[in-house]
């Protein structure tokens, strides 16, 4: 595709309940990025992917947030029995290389709200 | 502290007026990167810089090392400008960190 993709765009969950959220990344790029983005915030880095090794965690906030990208291409995000705090934009980047200079393409995100 | 500051929070401008808006940071880098976030949540790349200055149309984005400051400018502001303007800084290999972002909104 010509950019990166999420699905879906929009979730609304109630506390409690499992999250699955989705991110397609440029065709060919090596590295995949999470990020949380909270209301009126920057974003803050969640994850790291070089093909499918995560090399990089150590933003997730709990155990309960999980991430993936088992073919090296498109990765999931899961977020079990989902908190209100949970409640941000979720944004997914890719970038071509695994070198440090390059520029990450980001995807429009996914907007999380839990009841 | 955030080991990225910006300023201004906010910005109110009127059209033709030039911009700047400024980036701290406290930590060593190997890159800092400008972007542009408009309503929606979609972000655009703007700026990577490690050094020096560099232009892109109305844009300018400049970094001393020494000072770990950064500012970006905007020539010629016009309201398609309007967005929110964030700093992020690389630390070691990948690792991106972020400021909170100005939010820059400029009038016709």
């Amino acid at each position: 595709g010509a950019g990166v993709s999420q699905s879906p765009r929009y979730k609304v969950a109630k506390r409690g309940q499992d999250v699955a959220l989705r991110c397609d990344p440029i065709s060919g790029h090596v590295s995949l990025f999470w990020y949380q983005q909270a209301l009126g915030q920057g974003p803050e880095f969640l994850t790291y992917f070089q093909n499918e090794a995560q090399l990089d965690k150590s933003g997730l906030p709990s155990d309960r947030f999980f991430a993936e990208r088992p073919e090296g291409s498109v990765s999931t995000l899961k977020i079990q029995r989902t908190q209100q705090e949970d409640s941000a934009v979720y944004l997914c980047a890719s970038s071509l290389a695994a070198r440090g200079q390059e520029t990450q393409y980001f995807g429009p995100g996914t907007r999380l709200l839990v009841l | 502290k955030n080991e990225v500051e910006q300023s201004p929070q906010n910005l109110t401008a009127q059209e033709g007026e030039f911009i700047t808006i400024n980036c701290s940071y406290s930590v060593g880098i190997s890159a800092l990167h400008w972007l542009q976030q408009h309503p929606g949540g979609g972000i655009v790349s703007l700026f990577m810089l490690s050094s020096g200055k560099k232009k892109h149309g109305r844009l300018i984005a400049t970094i001393n090392i020494q000072e770990k400051h950064s500012s970006l400018h905007i020539t010629a502001s016009h309201p398609r400008d309007s967005a929110v303007y964030i700093c992020a800084v690389r630390k070691g290999a990948q690792k991106l960190v972020f400021g909170q972002g100005t939010r820059l909104t400029i009038n016709p």
